[in-house]
């Protein structure tokens, strides 16, 4: 059974910065092809797709967040960082992380993030 | 806003079949496949279509897709008062800086 879990701050300040966590298990992200993805919801607002990291360590980041994004992956521990700095009212949403054989097929539950003012 | 384009809410009486637009370009839907996402309410995204028209094992074959050029659309046959959530199309975009690229989510409610 996969199962992905996100974990972090519920409540951080403007200008703080971010890092979120997401404990994989059921694959590994050392297997050809795999990778995690971070994409967040705002509350009543669309999805949007934050980054990716494969199994060979390539990064994809959003190119309107790449300067204020990073992500780690620790494949002993089945886990993947997000960190996000400078963070703003703006970013208030709920961070989900999931799987991507190729495509996001498998998703957390997500974490509700509130930045404060 | 989004970079692909969905309408906001559509509606259905059970029994009944509604489709679900999504309209892209030529670096997204154009280009790459289109899958669909079904989120109930206070719950994460669920996979409900990949690859345009391959449904996940579980998926119902109520729920079907399709694409053609730069637009792509989801079909519910035979709604059900369970199929009212929100609704999102995704896409690889092949711009300068490959990313993933979402619509703006449709809201289904069954009336």
């Amino acid at each position: 059974q996969i199962t992905l879990k996100e974990s972090g701050p519920t409540l951080v300040k403007a200008t703080q910065t971010l890092t979120l966590t997401c404990t994989f298990s059921g694959f590994s992200l050392s297997t050809r092809g795999v990778g995690v993805g971070w994409i967040r919801q705002p509350p009543g607002k669309a999805l949007e797709w934050l980054a990716l990291i494969y199994w060979d360590d390539d990064k994809r980041y959003n190119p309107s967040l790449k300067s204020r994004l990073t992500i780690t992956k620790d494949t002993s521990k089945n886990q993947v960082v997000l960190t996000m700095t400078n963070v703003d009212p703006v970013d208030t949403a709920t961070y989900y992380c999931a799987r991507s054989p190729g495509y996001l097929d498998l998703w957390g539950r997500g974490t509700l993030v509130t930045v404060s003012s | 806003q989004s970079v692909l384009t969905q309408p906001p809410s559509a509606s259905g009486t059970p029994g009944q079949r509604v489709t679900i637009s999504c309209s892209g370009n030529n670096s997204n839907i154009g280009s790459n496949y289109v899958y669909w996402y079904q989120q109930l309410p206070g719950t994460a995204p669920k996979l409900l279509i990949y690859r345009n028209n391959q449904r996940p094992s579980g998926v119902p074959d109520r729920f079907s897709g399709s694409k053609s050029g730069t637009s792509a659309s989801l079909a519910i046959s035979g709604l059900r008062s369970e199929d009212e959530a929100d609704y999102h199309c995704a896409a690889w975009d092949d711009s300068l800086s490959p990313f993933w690229v979402f619509g703006g989510g449709t809201k289904l409610t069954v009336l």
